[in-house]
């Protein structure tokens, strides 16, 4: 089976504009959730989409978006981008995700850089 | 709310010898455990996970860890170190939808 896939690999955006990340889950996965990695605030969640369902948001900003289409692939967006955002956004899938027997699979990540 | 500190930031050993990388929990029930490590410039592979149906976890690459209730802990460990197993862990706890991550311990390996 194909592992997660994420595109692109790498972005250079400057301050004020606007970003689209795109996740394809693991084949049957129908659940998507999306992570930013900094060197200062470690990994952290952003949220969780089930059946084209948010079902859990971390605490980030309302200009941290996401939505699944119904082929269970996963966009977010970011928009008024700030030189804080500059990080590694990951994206994991799993068949379900009900934490305790479901295991979360990482795509290798988008580097997104904000000058 | 349920958290998992990493008492390590780094920890160097040399190839050959045992590697121990410690993590705390904290939950107020029992809690779903995994340790993540990631390669430079790569995602996140999953070593082991525990979800109450043996104490001590067997994962890949020869690496295994232990839950103590009693010590909230859930260390990492691994009998010979290779030069391959160096990179950054992660102990992880999950809440529910989501996965809550320790700050990471990065794990040096010498020759």
């Amino acid at each position: 089976k194909a592992g997660v896939t994420q595109t692109p690999r790498y972005l250079i955006k400057t301050r004020g504009q606007q970003v689209t990340l795109s996740c394809s889950p693991i084949s049957g996965h129908r659940s998507v959730s999306w992570y930013q990695q900094t060197p200062g605030q470690g990994l952290q969640f952003l949220f969780e989409y089930f059946s084209e369902t948010q079902r859990n948001k971390g605490n980030f900003p309302g200009r941290f978006s996401g939505r699944q289409f119904s082929n269970s692939r996963s966009e977010m967006n970011v928009s008024t981008l700030e030189l804080g955002d500059s990080a590694l956004y990951l994206c994991a899938s799993s068949l379900e995700w009900t934490g305790a027997t479901d295991t979360q699979y990482f795509g290798p990540g988008t580097r997104l850089t904000v000058l | 709310a349920q958290s998992v500190t990493q008492l390590d930031s780094h920890v160097s050993v040399s190839e050959g010898t045992p590697v121990l990388l410690r993590c705390n929990y904290s939950s107020s029930y029992s809690p779903s455990l995994f340790w993540y490590v990631q390669h430079p410039n790569k995602g996140l592979q999953l070593l082991l996970k525990y979800t109450s149906a043996a104490t001590l976890v067997k994962g890949i690459n020869g690496f295994e860890a232990e839950f103590k209730k009693s010590e909230t802990s859930f260390h990492l460990t691994k009998p010979s170190a290779h030069m391959s197993d160096a990179a950054e862990y992660f102990c992880v706890v999950s809440p529910g939808n989501k996965l809550v991550f320790g700050a990471g311990t990065i794990l040096r390996v010498k020759s």
